[in-house]
């Protein structure tokens, strides 16, 4: 079945370092792709999507290009802040591939922490 | 702005009791879904509705656990009885559709479950 796989966290990083999360996705057809992120004590909110090949999802400063090719969907950010500090989650969305009814697969989520 | 609401944040119970959480979605939002979150872990659905309807549900321990939304909005999630290793975040989210291009979910806060 579908299925996602993320880098092992935590990832510690200082302040106005770059951050790279690695994603890869398994799918029978033809996903849509999420980061979404999970601060301390709240629920999940979306930061990026892309819906297709070669596209490219940005938010906040954060970017991830959906890679057919290598069914990666890598987060990166040129310059993290303390405020970065959370929980990413990887995930798909493939409303059209076999027994999928739209529900999100969620890879095992990469804990970011930035130092001052 | 329109916010998924969960009740409650948190509840700590006694292993063998019955315990309930309650999600209203953004109104308008035909689809509805119970993730549950163990701790490191991604969430993984328990139960998509659309309308009062349910879509899946093939995740969901049936002999313990069950879920309603008898009126397509607002729904409830039972556990009765509860075991130690229920203990996790239960998530609940929303969407407009069942299936699109891509399929944009609105989480709540969650409900913080622990069993002992």
């Amino acid at each position: 079945g579908d299925s996602v796989t993320q880098m092992e966290g935590p990832v510690t990083l200082s302040e106005e370092a770059c951050l790279t999360i690695n994603c890869t996705y398994t799918a029978t057809g033809y996903p849509s792709l999420f980061w979404y992120v999970q601060y301390p004590g709240e629920g999940l909110q979306l930061l990026l999507k892309a819906t297709k090949a070669d596209d490219k999802g940005s938010n906040k400063g954060f970017e991830a290009t959906y890679r057919k090719e290598t069914t990666s969907f890598h987060l990166e950010k040129g310059s993290v802040q303390v405020s970065d500090s959370a929980v990413y989650f990887c995930a798909l969305s493939d409303p059209y591939g076999s027994g999928n009814t739209g529900k999100l697969i969620f890879g095992q989520g990469t804990t970011l922490q930035v130092k001052p | 702005e329109a916010e998924v609401a969960q009740s409650p944040r948190y509840k700590i119970t006694e292993k063998s009791q019955a315990v309930a959480f309650w999600c209203d979605p953004i109104s308008g939002h035909a689809t509805l879904y119970w993730y549950r979150q163990i701790l490191g872990q991604g969430p993984e659905l328990l139960v998509q509705f659309q309308d009062e309807s349910v879509v899946d549900d093939s995740q969901l321990p049936k002999d313990r656990f069950s879920a309603e939304r008898l009126k397509g909005v607002d729904s409830t999630l039972k556990i009765q009885p509860a075991e130690l290793g229920d203990s996790a975040m239960y998530l609940c989210a929303s969407s407009l559709g069942l299936a699109s291009s891509y399929n944009e979910q609105f989480f709540g806060p969650g409900t913080r479950l622990t069993v002992l």
